[in-house]
């Protein structure tokens, strides 16, 4: 039971270009959101989070939306970069249950391999 | 600042060997969190501590994995008679206690590449 999603494998996107990544998740007692890029050998960066309170974060040319209804976020690179070239994982983590069993372990999609060409 | 650090980086032992995982965290996270990458599967969660307690430890595969932090700072994750579906990269992450203590980033080390032969 894969309780976030990311359907897309991989991602190829012209330099200069929007690169968006998408996530769904099942769990509706998921209310803290996390976006991570990952290089061979190394371990996650964290980009961007975004709470459930909010529909939007954002950080530099990094967007983060939240869609609750619909149990789906996205990752918007704008301008896209070389650089930018890596796997992105979603992640997610839920509110502490009644026996305070949750502590924010995440839980991560599959990854999406993003490839920005020149 | 100094990040989560993780040694050794790679390890290759014979099945059946015990192997030693030691993480850093960064200085002030009092969350420490283990998980592990599986060749072609994501990362899965293995083990949650708030200072030197486990409240959560359901991610644990079997009895042959433990783990400790001693000290509020270090934590080692150790895995007894190694098996081959043990190899696997495992990575170690902190967070700092905000507002609402689940609600902030972790950070990750580079992970330790465990191969078992």
């Amino acid at each position: 039971d894969q309780q976030v999603k990311q359907n897309s494998p991989s991602l190829s996107v012209q330099e200069g270009r929007i690169s968006i990544l998408n996530c769904d998740y099942t769990n509706s007692m998921f209310d803290y959101f996390l976006w991570y890029k990952k290089y061979p050998a190394e371990g996650p960066t964290f980009l961007i989070s975004i709470s459930s309170i909010k529909d939007k974060n954002e950080d530099g040319r990094f967007t983060v939306f939240l869609n609750k209804s619909a149990k789906h976020l996205s990752l918007h690179i704008v301008p896209s970069q070389p650089g930018d070239s890596a796997v992105y994982f979603c992640a997610a983590s839920a509110v502490p249950n009644a026996g305070g069993t949750s502590y924010g372990k995440l839980t991560f999609g599959q990854g999406t391999i993003l490839t920005v060409h020149p | 600042g100094a990040g989560v650090s993780q040694s050794p980086s790679n390890k290759v032992t014979e099945k059946g060997k015990d192997v030693e995982l030691r993480c850093d965290p960064i200085s002030g996270h009092t969350a420490l969190y283990w998980y592990r990458q599986s060749l072609g599967q994501g990362l899965e969660f293995l083990i949650y501590f708030q200072g030197n307690s486990a409240p959560d430890k359901s991610g644990l595969p079997s009895d042959r994995f433990s783990a400790e932090r001693t000290g509020g700072s270090v934590s080692t994750l150790t895995i007894q008679r190694t098996q081959q579906e043990d190899s696997a990269v495992y990575l170690c992450a902190s967070s700092s206690r905000g507002q609402a203590y689940w609600d902030q980033p972790q950070h990750f080390g580079d992970g330790t590449r465990l191969s078992i032969l």
